[in-house]
């Protein structure tokens, strides 16, 4: 089965950038998906295929995928960004879905 | 606006069983995949089942295979998902979410609480 694997946690200090990584075996082959989820609520869609972003998600989140490793970045990181994020792949080999374990960010 | 609405939790004793549904509204809904993601406390999101757009093919977490059954009736704009031989490791959120192919999950509901009761 197809493995995800993230950071269980990333701190970084309000006007800093945050880069949060999802690794998986030549993952840059697959689409991408990030949510982010707020203590409590559902998650929400934030960036997807690789690196499209919603509308009604603000231009700091962006995306990037290559080699092992996507990323998420969030620039200039507000206190309301603190909240789970999570990858998410199609594993076409399987027709099952994948989620990484989820990295926590902390703003400081 | 696309609205998804679970029901259907509750508390269960080990080997019982229950049934989840989910209505959605704002959307064709025979167009779309549609799936289920659970949250056990404090844990990370867990794909469970989806489901194609006519019922045909679905598909299921190892985890759930043979106990979990994953439905649909579009005429009733509703995705189920029956849940027999309950774990206590099923405790958790059940999340409805729209599509779960190739696509991302762009709709969730706000999730129906399943909680094993020893």
């Amino acid at each position: 089965s197809y493995v995800l694997t993230q950071p269980p946690s990333v701190s970084v200090a309000p006007g800093k950038t945050a880069r949060l990584t999802c690794g998986g075996n030549n993952i840059e082959t697959k689409s991408v998906h990030w949510y982010q989820q707020k203590a409590g609520q559902a998650p929400v869609v934030v960036i997807f295929y690789d690196s499209d972003r919603p509308s009604g998600i603000p231009e700091r989140f962006s995306g990037s995928n290559s080699g092992n490793t996507a990323t998420l970045t969030i620039s200039r990181v507000e206190a309301g960004d603190e909240a789970d994020y999570y990858c998410q792949v199609y594993n076409n080999t399987s027709d099952h879905v994948v989620f990484g374990g989820g990295t926590k960010l902390t703003v400081l | 606006e696309v609205q998804l609405v679970e029901s259907g939790g509750g508390l269960v004793q080990p080997g019982g069983s229950l049934r989840l549904s989910c209505v959605a509204s704002g959307f064709t809904f025979s167009g779309y995949w549609m799936s289920w993601v659970r949250q056990a406390p404090g844990k990370g999101l867990e794909w469970v089942a989806n489901i194609e757009q006519d019922g045909r093919e679905k598909y299921y977490v190892d985890s759930v295979k043979g106990r979990f059954t994953v439905s649909r009736d579009n005429a009733k704009n509703s995705l189920y998902l029956e849940m027999n031989n309950l774990r206590a490791e099923d405790t958790a959120v059940y999340y409805c979410a729209r599509d779960g192919g190739l696509s991302p999950f762009d709709y969730w509901g706000q999730g129906t609480q399943v909680t094993f009761s020893s």
